[in-house]
Protein backbone atom coordinates (compact mmCIF):
# COMPACT_ATOMS: atom_id res chain seq x y z
CA UNK A 1 0.00 0.00 0.00
CA UNK A 2 1.10 3.44 -0.76
CA UNK A 3 2.16 5.90 1.91
CA UNK A 4 3.35 8.83 2.11
CA UNK A 5 3.52 10.34 5.73
CA UNK A 6 4.61 14.22 7.05
CA UNK A 7 5.72 14.33 10.25
CA UNK A 8 2.56 17.24 11.86
CA UNK A 9 -0.85 17.42 11.39
CA UNK A 10 -1.62 20.24 12.72
CA UNK A 11 1.48 22.79 14.06
CA UNK A 12 1.54 26.15 15.38
CA UNK A 13 4.35 28.48 15.97
CA UNK A 14 5.75 32.01 16.34
CA UNK A 15 6.67 34.78 14.10
CA UNK A 16 10.61 34.39 13.53
CA UNK A 17 10.89 30.31 14.59
CA UNK A 18 12.77 28.16 12.80
CA UNK A 19 10.24 25.44 11.32
CA UNK A 20 10.95 22.06 10.05
CA UNK A 21 8.22 19.94 8.09
CA UNK A 22 8.86 16.64 6.85
CA UNK A 23 7.88 13.91 4.73
CA UNK A 24 8.72 10.32 4.30
CA UNK A 25 7.96 8.01 1.83
CA UNK A 26 8.44 4.51 1.60
CA UNK A 27 7.27 4.01 -2.49
CA UNK A 28 11.54 4.32 -3.42
CA UNK A 29 9.94 7.11 -5.65
CA UNK A 30 12.55 9.62 -7.13
CA UNK A 31 10.52 12.57 -7.02
CA UNK A 32 9.31 14.63 -4.14
CA UNK A 33 7.39 17.69 -3.96
CA UNK A 34 5.89 20.27 -1.54
CA UNK A 35 3.22 22.28 -2.12
CA UNK A 36 1.46 24.80 -0.19
CA UNK A 37 -2.71 25.45 -0.68
CA UNK A 38 -4.63 28.51 0.34
CA UNK A 39 -7.92 29.25 -0.12
CA UNK A 40 -8.56 30.89 -3.49
CA UNK A 41 -5.04 30.46 -4.94
CA UNK A 42 -4.95 26.59 -5.08
CA UNK A 43 -1.86 24.37 -4.86
CA UNK A 44 1.50 26.20 -6.03
CA UNK A 45 4.57 24.35 -5.97
CA UNK A 46 7.47 25.65 -3.47
CA UNK A 47 10.32 23.36 -4.42
CA UNK A 48 11.01 19.68 -5.66
CA UNK A 49 13.35 16.81 -5.68
CA UNK A 50 14.03 14.56 -8.69
CA UNK A 51 16.98 12.86 -6.36
CA UNK A 52 18.85 12.83 -3.37
CA UNK A 53 20.20 16.12 -2.66
CA UNK A 54 19.18 17.26 -5.88
CA UNK A 55 16.52 20.30 -5.86
CA UNK A 56 14.89 22.82 -7.69
CA UNK A 57 12.72 25.71 -7.02
CA UNK A 58 9.15 25.69 -8.32
CA UNK A 59 6.70 28.46 -8.15
CA UNK A 60 6.68 30.14 -4.71
CA UNK A 61 10.32 29.49 -3.15
CA UNK A 62 10.91 32.78 -1.50
CA UNK A 63 11.12 32.45 2.37
CA UNK A 64 11.79 28.79 2.29
CA UNK A 65 14.41 25.91 1.72
CA UNK A 66 14.95 22.31 1.38
CA UNK A 67 16.75 19.38 2.16
CA UNK A 68 16.94 16.16 0.92
CA UNK A 69 19.76 13.83 2.29
CA UNK A 70 17.87 10.70 1.80
CA UNK A 71 15.62 9.26 -0.91
CA UNK A 72 13.32 8.80 1.21
CA UNK A 73 12.55 12.03 3.09
CA UNK A 74 12.23 14.91 2.17
CA UNK A 75 12.27 18.17 4.47
CA UNK A 76 10.57 21.90 4.07
CA UNK A 77 12.47 24.54 6.26
CA UNK A 78 11.10 27.95 6.93
CA UNK A 79 14.32 29.88 8.32
CA UNK A 80 11.94 32.32 9.99
CA UNK A 81 8.10 31.85 9.95
CA UNK A 82 5.92 34.61 8.97
CA UNK A 83 2.51 34.92 9.08
CA UNK A 84 1.98 34.83 5.38
CA UNK A 85 3.03 31.44 5.45
CA UNK A 86 0.37 30.28 7.63
CA UNK A 87 -0.93 27.39 5.07
CA UNK A 88 -1.86 23.90 4.47
CA UNK A 89 1.37 22.61 3.46
CA UNK A 90 1.02 19.13 1.19
CA UNK A 91 3.92 16.24 0.45
CA UNK A 92 3.80 14.35 -2.52
CA UNK A 93 5.97 11.88 -4.38
CA UNK A 94 6.15 10.41 -8.03
CA UNK A 95 8.16 7.94 -9.56
CA UNK A 96 10.63 8.70 -12.75
CA UNK A 97 8.90 9.23 -16.30
CA UNK A 98 4.99 10.34 -17.23
CA UNK A 99 3.67 6.88 -16.88
CA UNK A 100 3.59 7.17 -13.00
CA UNK A 101 1.18 8.32 -10.63
CA UNK A 102 1.57 10.81 -8.06
CA UNK A 103 0.56 10.32 -4.68
CA UNK A 104 0.01 13.35 -1.53
CA UNK A 105 0.49 12.96 2.16
CA UNK A 106 -2.18 14.15 4.83
CA UNK A 107 -0.77 17.35 4.51
CA UNK A 108 0.33 19.87 7.72
CA UNK A 109 -1.92 22.53 8.62
CA UNK A 110 0.46 25.62 10.02
CA UNK A 111 -0.53 28.91 11.51
CA UNK A 112 1.92 31.09 12.53
CA UNK A 113 0.99 33.32 15.14
CA UNK B 1 2.03 28.65 -19.09
CA UNK B 2 0.06 26.15 -18.78
CA UNK B 3 -3.37 26.32 -16.83
CA UNK B 4 -5.89 24.72 -16.12
CA UNK B 5 -9.97 25.33 -15.36
CA UNK B 6 -12.23 23.44 -13.57
CA UNK B 7 -15.84 23.87 -13.80
CA UNK B 8 -17.90 24.62 -12.00
CA UNK B 9 -16.38 26.06 -8.60
CA UNK B 10 -19.05 24.73 -6.79
CA UNK B 11 -21.91 22.11 -7.16
CA UNK B 12 -25.02 21.17 -4.51
CA UNK B 13 -26.58 17.91 -5.34
CA UNK B 14 -29.26 15.73 -4.01
CA UNK B 15 -28.39 12.24 -2.94
CA UNK B 16 -28.58 9.59 -5.99
CA UNK B 17 -28.06 12.14 -8.61
CA UNK B 18 -25.60 11.88 -11.77
CA UNK B 19 -23.38 15.00 -12.40
CA UNK B 20 -20.22 16.01 -13.98
CA UNK B 21 -16.79 18.15 -13.17
CA UNK B 22 -14.64 19.19 -16.02
CA UNK B 23 -11.26 20.44 -16.12
CA UNK B 24 -9.98 22.40 -19.60
CA UNK B 25 -6.33 23.09 -20.40
CA UNK B 26 -4.91 25.65 -22.59
CA UNK B 27 -2.47 22.99 -23.80
CA UNK B 28 -2.06 19.54 -24.96
CA UNK B 29 -2.40 17.59 -22.06
CA UNK B 30 0.52 14.44 -21.35
CA UNK B 31 -0.91 13.27 -18.28
CA UNK B 32 -4.29 14.49 -16.09
CA UNK B 33 -4.98 13.44 -12.82
CA UNK B 34 -7.64 13.59 -10.66
CA UNK B 35 -8.07 14.14 -6.93
CA UNK B 36 -10.41 14.15 -3.79
CA UNK B 37 -9.74 16.14 -1.03
CA UNK B 38 -11.93 15.69 1.91
CA UNK B 39 -11.39 19.65 4.26
CA UNK B 40 -8.27 20.10 5.75
CA UNK B 41 -7.04 16.56 4.99
CA UNK B 42 -4.71 15.69 2.28
CA UNK B 43 -5.44 14.76 -1.79
CA UNK B 44 -6.59 11.42 -2.93
CA UNK B 45 -5.47 10.19 -5.60
CA UNK B 46 -8.33 9.16 -7.71
CA UNK B 47 -7.43 8.43 -11.61
CA UNK B 48 -5.08 9.34 -13.89
CA UNK B 49 -5.47 9.26 -17.56
CA UNK B 50 -2.80 9.50 -20.61
CA UNK B 51 -4.22 8.69 -23.91
CA UNK B 52 -6.76 10.66 -26.52
CA UNK B 53 -9.94 9.22 -25.81
CA UNK B 54 -9.11 7.17 -22.55
CA UNK B 55 -11.63 6.57 -20.17
CA UNK B 56 -11.22 4.96 -16.65
CA UNK B 57 -13.95 3.90 -13.48
CA UNK B 58 -13.17 3.52 -10.24
CA UNK B 59 -16.50 2.29 -8.58
CA UNK B 60 -19.08 4.95 -9.03
CA UNK B 61 -16.70 7.58 -10.81
CA UNK B 62 -15.64 7.68 -14.40
CA UNK B 63 -13.17 9.74 -15.59
CA UNK B 64 -12.70 10.44 -19.62
CA UNK B 65 -9.64 12.11 -21.42
CA UNK B 66 -11.02 13.80 -24.86
CA UNK B 67 -9.26 12.94 -28.15
CA UNK B 68 -7.39 16.27 -28.69
CA UNK B 69 -6.54 15.56 -24.94
CA UNK B 70 -7.39 19.05 -23.45
CA UNK B 71 -10.02 18.70 -21.68
CA UNK B 72 -11.09 15.88 -18.91
CA UNK B 73 -14.47 15.51 -17.34
CA UNK B 74 -15.28 13.26 -14.18
CA UNK B 75 -18.80 11.91 -13.84
CA UNK B 76 -20.08 10.46 -10.76
CA UNK B 77 -23.09 8.09 -10.99
CA UNK B 78 -25.62 7.94 -8.38
CA UNK B 79 -23.72 10.32 -5.67
CA UNK B 80 -23.61 9.90 -2.31
CA UNK B 81 -23.07 11.74 1.10
CA UNK B 82 -19.34 10.15 0.81
CA UNK B 83 -18.52 11.61 -2.70
CA UNK B 84 -18.72 15.29 -0.89
CA UNK B 85 -15.74 16.89 -0.97
CA UNK B 86 -12.86 19.17 -2.77
CA UNK B 87 -11.98 17.31 -6.71
CA UNK B 88 -9.30 18.51 -8.21
CA UNK B 89 -7.51 17.92 -11.37
CA UNK B 90 -4.28 18.12 -12.10
CA UNK B 91 -1.60 18.05 -15.16
CA UNK B 92 1.98 17.35 -16.05
CA UNK B 93 2.92 20.59 -17.10
CA UNK B 94 4.28 20.88 -20.59
CA UNK B 95 7.79 21.85 -19.81
CA UNK B 96 8.22 19.34 -16.79
CA UNK B 97 10.21 16.56 -18.29
CA UNK B 98 10.10 13.76 -16.24
CA UNK B 99 9.98 15.22 -13.29
CA UNK B 100 6.33 14.97 -12.98
CA UNK B 101 5.78 18.64 -11.74
CA UNK B 102 2.05 19.26 -11.69
CA UNK B 103 0.01 22.37 -12.05
CA UNK B 104 -3.55 22.23 -10.67
CA UNK B 105 -7.15 23.52 -11.43
CA UNK B 106 -9.03 25.45 -8.48
CA UNK B 107 -10.90 22.42 -7.51
CA UNK B 108 -14.63 22.06 -7.39
CA UNK B 109 -16.24 21.83 -4.02
CA UNK B 110 -19.31 18.93 -4.31
CA UNK B 111 -21.62 18.96 -1.69
CA UNK B 112 -24.29 15.80 -1.14
CA UNK B 113 -27.55 16.22 0.20
CA UNK B 114 -29.33 13.40 1.93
Amino acid sequence: DVKVTQSSRYLVKRTGEKVFLECVQDMDHENMFWYRQDPGLGLRLIYFSYDVKMKEKGDIPEGYSVSREKKERFSLILESASTNQTSMYLCATRGWGRTYEQYFGPGTRLTVT
Amino acid sequence: SQELEQSPQSLIVQEGKNLTINCTSSKTLYGLYWYKQKYGEGLIFLMMLQKGGEEKSHEKITAKLDEKKQQSSLHITASQPSHAGIYLCGAIGSGSGNTGKLIFGQGTTLQVKP
